[in-house]
């Protein structure tokens, strides 16, 4: 079965630090991809990155990059240089192959926090 | 842009009603899917659809029925509500079945008392 977890439900951050939020997965797919997705209190999914599993190079866009270790089956993200927008939750998804249709498959997500 | 609106930001019906949740997507996508969101569970996928009048069970499609009628508009229907139907809903679209992007509406926050 495919599965994310999301093992920290809260995380807090000092302004300008960094932070690394995690994300472990399973499958038994040879080919899937992985997402990072943010939504404020607004309630709308912000899409922020996204690494393929054949990919050789971590995931960067901006502050954020997708460590991504395939061995270990995690993908983690790290935000760097932490602003006080960055409050939200965000949520770790996978792209899964079931019954015939890739679908999106997410973890429960975790809550960050960034404090001034 | 793409744009994805949802008809409601926020609904209150009583159990037994019939609700209708409309999405609309502006850019010509081909998938649509509708997810529920619940604290502690993140999003689980209810139906999806890869074409005009086509549709597809999710993890948890017990309860909904879909309709997509137009390319552009995918409707979630609760036939009969009840009150463990009270949860955001999400829609999504993404381009075709090898997009690796889901653009996401602002969500419905339904109440069903």
């Amino acid at each position: 079965a495919q599965k994310i977890t999301q093992t920290q439900p809260g995380m807090f951050v000092q302004e300008k630090e960094a932070v690394t939020l995690d994300c472990t997965y399973d499958t038994s797919d040879p080919s899937y991809g992985l997402f990072w997705y943010k939504q404020p209190s607004s309630g709308e999914m912000i899409f922020l990155i996204y690494q393929g599993s054949y990919d050789q190079q971590n995931a960067t866009e901006g502050r954020y990059s997708l460590n991504f270790q395939k061995a270990r089956k995690s993908a983690n993200l790290v935000i760097s240089a932490s602003q006080l927008g960055d409050s939200a939750m965000y949520f770790c998804a996978m792209r899964g192959f079931s019954g015939g249709y890739n679908k999106l498959i997410f973890g429960a997500g975790t809550r960050l926090a960034v404090h001034p | 842009d793409v744009k994805v609106t949802q008809s409601s930001r926020y609904l209150v019906k009583r159990t037994g009603e019939k609700v209708f949740l409309e999405c609309v997507q502006d850019m010509d996508h081909e998938n649509m899917f509708w997810y529920r969101q619940d604290p502690g569970l993140g999003l689980r996928l209810i139906y999806f659809s890869y074409d005009v009048k086509m549709k597809e069970k999710g993890d948890i499609p017990e309860g909904y029925s879909v309709s997509r009628e137009k390319k552009e508009r995918f409707s979630l229907i609760l036939e009969s509500a009840s009150t463990n139907q009270t949860s955001m809903y999400l829609c999504a679209s993404s381009r075709d079945r090898e997009s690796n992007e889901q653009f996401f509406g602002p969500g419905t926050r339904l109440t069903v008392l």
